[in-house]
């Protein structure tokens, strides 16, 4: 099958930077897109990479590598409000369905 | 974001008992999703819909069927409810867009409580 990995849970400090890695197996990728979810709330979209490089939206971005496989949301001047899970999903070949990661809870502290 | 809503938002059923789920959207979106989400497996697909009368089964498909007979709604029935299928329910949609991504836009959310 087709595994996303993303780690469970990370902890970071408010104002800091904090990087969530996502791997995925290669053949057949079609895109990556990268969701934020609030506790008790739906998931909302964030970004989409399919080229190699870094997208940058704010204090949000989203890097791609295809050769390796990986991926990363970086993000800067942490906020409380930022504590929520983070989804990693890819698109392979040409459908449209996503296979999604089980998600990275991020913690942030004062 | 999409217009999209579910309906409803809470139930509680009896085990055995039929279960129907609607997704509504006013985004006028080709492609339909019904995904279930649990503790520590994140996303899983139901099934999905590629037009109007256009469904396939997603990994997670057993127990559940769906119908697409207009554009905007998409509906989940659980056909004989079990309290395996307790969960929340999102249902998403996707469309044509500006990068071509078609990323998928979700509803609020219907949490499902089978005792």
């Amino acid at each position: 099958g087709q595994n996303i990995d993303q780690p469970t849970e990370m902890t970071a400090t408010e104002g800091a930077i904090v990087q969530i890695n996502c791997t995925y197996q290669t053949s057949g990728f079609n895109g990556l897109f990268w969701y934020q979810q609030h506790a008790g709330e739906a998931p909302t979209f964030l970004s989409y990479n399919v080229l190699d490089g870094l997208e940058e939206k704010g204090r949000f971005s989203s890097f791609l590598s295809r050769s390796k496989g990986y991926s990363y949301l970086l993000l800067k001047e942490l906020q409380m409000k930022d504590s929520a899970s983070y989804l990693c999903a890819s698109r392979f070949d040409s459908n449209y369905q996503l296979i999604w990661g089980a998600g990275t809870k991020l913690i942030i502290k004062p | 974001d999409a217009g999209i809503t579910q309906s409803p938002r809470h139930k509680v059923t009896e085990t055995g008992t039929p279960v129907t789920l609607r997704c509504h959207q006013t985004e006028n979106h080709r492609y339909m999703y019904w995904y279930r989400q649990d503790p520590g497996h994140g996303l899983r697909l139901i099934h999905y819909s590629y037009g109007v009368k256009d469904t396939d089964k997603g990994e997670v498909s057993d127990g559940y069927s769906v119908s697409r007979s207009k554009t905007e709604d998409f509906l989940l029935t659980l056909e004989s409810a079990t309290s395996s299928q307790t969960s929340v329910y999102f249902c998403a949609t996707a469309g044509k867009s500006r990068a071509s991504s078609y990323e998928q836009y979700f509803g609020p959310g219907t949490r499902l409580t089978v005792t």
